[in-house]
C-alpha cells in the first residue's frame, strides 16, 4: 500500500506568489516523522523541513512551512514568495521506526517570471 | 560541518560487469548510512542501511550488496550488473536523532 501520496505531478506558480504542495500519508504507528526534500535538476536531495508526529506546532523554516493536519493525515508544504530558484522536484517522505524513509512520487514545481 | 561525498558522479557500464560505488561522510562519527536508488522521474527506494561498521540491513532482494568497512564509509557493489540496475544512486547519512537524512550528490549509473 502506498504510504505517501503526492497527487500533483506538476505545478506552475508565478514568481513571488505562494504555492502549496499536497502530501497525505498512511501509518498506524503513533510515532512518525514527516519530511520534505527538494531535488533540483542537478539531482541532489536537499532537506527542507521536518515535522514530528507529536509536535504541537507546524514546522517553519524560512519561506517553507508545513501545514500538518494529523487527523486528516496530511502534511502539505507551503512555499511563500516563490523564487525562480524554487523550480525543482519536491518529495514528501515519512519515517516510521528508526531508519526507513518512504518517499512519495514527487511534485514538479515550475516558477514563472 | 558535515559533508558527504559520492563517486563517481556518472558511470556507464556493460551488462555483466561489476560495480563499486563509494560514499564517505566527514565531520561526524557513528552516523547511520543509507543507499537509495531513484528510477527516472520517480521517488526514492531504500536499498540498504547501516547503523555501524559491518552492520548492513537490506530492504529489497536484488542484484546488489552493501558493505561498511569503516565508520564513515559505505560501499554499494554488484558482481554482475543487469540492465534494470540503471538509475540514480544516492547515499545519505543521519544522526541517531532526530533522523533527518542528508544526501550526497548521487551517482548516475547507466547499464548498457
Amino acid at each position: 500500500a502506498q504510504k505517501i501520496t503526492q497527487t500533483q505531478p506538476g505545478m506552475f506558480v508565478q514568481e513571488k506568489e505562494a504555492v502549496t504542495l499536497d502530501c497525505t500519508y498512511d501509518t498506524s504507528d503513533p510515532s512518525y516523522g514527516l519530511f520534505w526534500y527538494k531535488q533540483p535538476s542537478s539531482g541532489e536531495m536537499i532537506f527542507l523541513i521536518y515535522q514530528g508526529s507529536y509536535d504541537q506546532q507546524n514546522a517553519t523554516e524560512g519561506r517553507y512551512s508545513l501545514n500538518f493536519q494529523k487527523a486528516r493525515k496530511s502534511a502539505n508544504l507551503v512555499i511563500s514568495a516563490s523564487q525562480l530558484g524554487d523550480s525543482a522536484m519536491y518529495f514528501c517522505a515519512m519515517r516510521e521506526g528508526s531508519h526507513k524513509l518512504s518517499f512519495g512520487a514527487g511534485t514538479t514545481v515550475t516558477v514563472r517570471a | 560541518s558535515q559533508t558527504i561525498h559520492q563517486w563517481p558522479a556518472t558511470l556507464v557500464q556493460p551488462v555483466g560487469s561489476p560495480l563499486s560505488l563509494e560514499c564517505t561522510v566527514e565531520g561526524t562519527s557513528n552516523p547511520n548510512l543509507y543507499w537509495y536508488r531513484q528510477a527516472a522521474g520517480r521517488g526514492l527506494q531504500l536499498l540498504f542501511y547501516s547503523v555501524g561498521i559491518g552492520q548492513i540491513s537490506s530492504e529489497v532482494p536484488q542484484n546488489l550488496s552493501a558493505s561498511r568497512p569503516q565508520d564513515r564509509q559505505f560501499i554499494l557493489s554488484s558482481k554482475k550488473l543487469l540492465l534494470s540496475d540503471s538509475g540514480f544512486y544516492l547515499c545519505a547519512w543521519s544522526r541517531r536523532d532526530p533522523y533527518e537524512q542528508y544526501f550526497g550528490p548521487g551517482t548516475r549509473l547507466t547499464v548498457t
